[in-house]
């Protein structure tokens, strides 16, 4: 079985500072995806960074960044000059090749201290 | 353009009622889907439709029913309704494809059954 754990549940930053939210999963696939989504209040789910499992590179997108350990089964997201629209809800997210189905995570709460 | 149009955005039934979410996408995804979020729970998935006339359960099918008879459309509806029900319920879709593979979100629907 698939699982992915995100064990923070809380998460506060100052602005301008740097956060990583950590995420693990597991899988016995060898071509997967994984993905960070957040939500704000507005309830919309926003892909924030998508990884491929066979890319060695870590992706980027402006001030998130992802650090991949696919040996550790382990993909944080760090999110760099935090501003207070990052307030929001983040899901960690595993996705098999072929197979459709996505696994999210329990979510990270992160809030963004004036 | 339009994306992932899910309706309605909020529903109040009775316990035993029955109801129909909607949702329609405009990408021509083969891949559709439904999620619903609890707190403390992630989202998990309901039922899934990887083509029109194609359908398969997820993690937490029970009182819930799909059909998929065109690309574009993929309703979820609740047969009997039950207090365990109330969540909030994401439609979503996928174009599959390896190469930009990444799920597309409507804007949920918050549903309370009494």
């Amino acid at each position: 079985a698939q699982t992915v754990t995100q064990s923070q549940p809380e998460m506060s930053v100052q602005e301008a500072e740097t956060v990583t939210l950590s995420c693990t999963y597991d899988t016995s696939e060898s071509d997967y995806y994984l993905f960070w989504y957040k939500q704000p209040p507005s309830r919309q789910m926003i892909l924030v960074i998508r990884q491929e499992a066979y890319k060695q590179q870590n992706a980027t997108e402006n001030r998130f960044s992802v650090n991949f350990q696919k040996a550790a089964k382990s993909f944080s997201l760090k999110i760099s000059d935090s501003q207070l629209g990052d307030a929001a809800m983040y899901f960690c997210a595993l996705s098999t090749s072929g197979t459709y189905k996505y696994i999210f995570g329990t979510g990270t709460r992160l809030k963004v201290l004036a | 353009n339009a994306g992932v149009t899910q309706t309605p955005k909020f529903q109040v039934l009775k316990t035993g009622q029955s109801m129909t979410l909607q949702c329609a996408q405009d990408m021509n995804h083969e891949y559709m889907s439904w999620y619903r979020q609890d707190p403390g729970m992630g989202l998990r998935l309901i039922h899934y439709s990887v083509g029109a006339g194609i359908t398969d359960q997820g993690e937490v099918p029970n009182g819930y029913n799909v059909s998929r008879s065109t690309t574009e459309d993929f309703p979820l509806r609740l047969l009997s309704a039950a207090p365990s029900q109330t969540s909030v319920y994401f439609c979503a879709s996928s174009s599959g494809s390896a190469a930009n593979e990444k799920l597309f979100f409507g804007s949920g629907t918050q549903l309370s059954v009494l």
